[in-house]
């Protein structure tokens, strides 16, 4: 099992540009998440899906959307990046029920000049 | 809001040195809290706690939970450099989708 894969693994953008960030998953899971992760901060939630077909804002949704057409797949776009957006971005899903693990992809280093 | 807090926020030990890792959280409807491990890539899981004063273990790992005080510890023995990461805890609330509320992580730096 791949487990949660991401691709890109690092992106450089011009600011105004768009771009989307796909992740995959294999294990069949219900509910998946996207974070950024900033020096200092954490990791802070953008969007999450419970399920195929649904989708709904996170922590810090601004400047970005997702789309979960497939139970496996979860892509989060930038419509028009912004310096600000400069970030590393983690996938991560997770069963569901009473346990609360969520398994991580390996990290999109994304750069917006 | 619900928020998670680490202390320290770095730390820097020689190997065989034991460290303590602390974790306080005010999350509503709290369900359990999580600890991961961060090298260079994605936070590996470690440890779920979700009753109070029951510790768990793996290997050099133990980790503890107080719901009255509201914290937790990880606690790692005869470290190695191996250890040297991030140390992320997580608190995990009683919402429809599982929400983490995340600290900000420790810094752990093992020197040989």
């Amino acid at each position: 099992n791949a487990g949660v894969t991401q691709t890109p693994k690092f992106r450089v953008l011009k600011t105004g540009q768009s771009m989307t960030l796909l992740c995959a998953q294999d294990m069949n899971h219900e509910y998946m998440y996207w974070y950024r992760q900033d020096p200092g901060m954490g990791l802070r939630l953008i969007h999450y899906s419970v399920g195929e077909g649904t989708t709904a804002k996170g922590e810090v949704p601004d400047g970005y959307n997702v789309s979960r057409l497939k139970k496996q797949n979860f892509l989060l776009g930038l419509e028009s990046a912004a310096p600000s957006q400069t970030s590393v971005y983690f996938c991560a899903s997770r069963q569901g029920g009473s346990s609360y693990e969520q398994y991580f992809g390996p990290g999109t280093r994304l750069t917006v000049t | 809001e619900d928020k998670v807090v680490q202390s320290p926020l770095s730390l820097v030990v020689h190997e065989g040195d034991t460290v303590t890792l602390n974790c306080s959280y005010e999350v509503t409807n709290f369900r359990s809290l999580l600890w991961y491990k961060q090298e260079k890539k994605a936070p590996t899981f470690l440890f779920m706690l979700t009753s109070s004063g029951i510790e768990k273990k793996s290997g050099r790992l133990s980790s503890i939970l107080d719901k009255k005080e509201l914290f937790s510890i990880l606690n790692i023995t005869a470290t190695q450099t191996g250890d040297s990461a991030v140390y992320l805890c997580a608190g995990a609330g009683g919402t429809s989708y599982g929400k983490l509320t995340f600290g900000q992580g420790t810094i752990l730096t093992v020197h040989p």
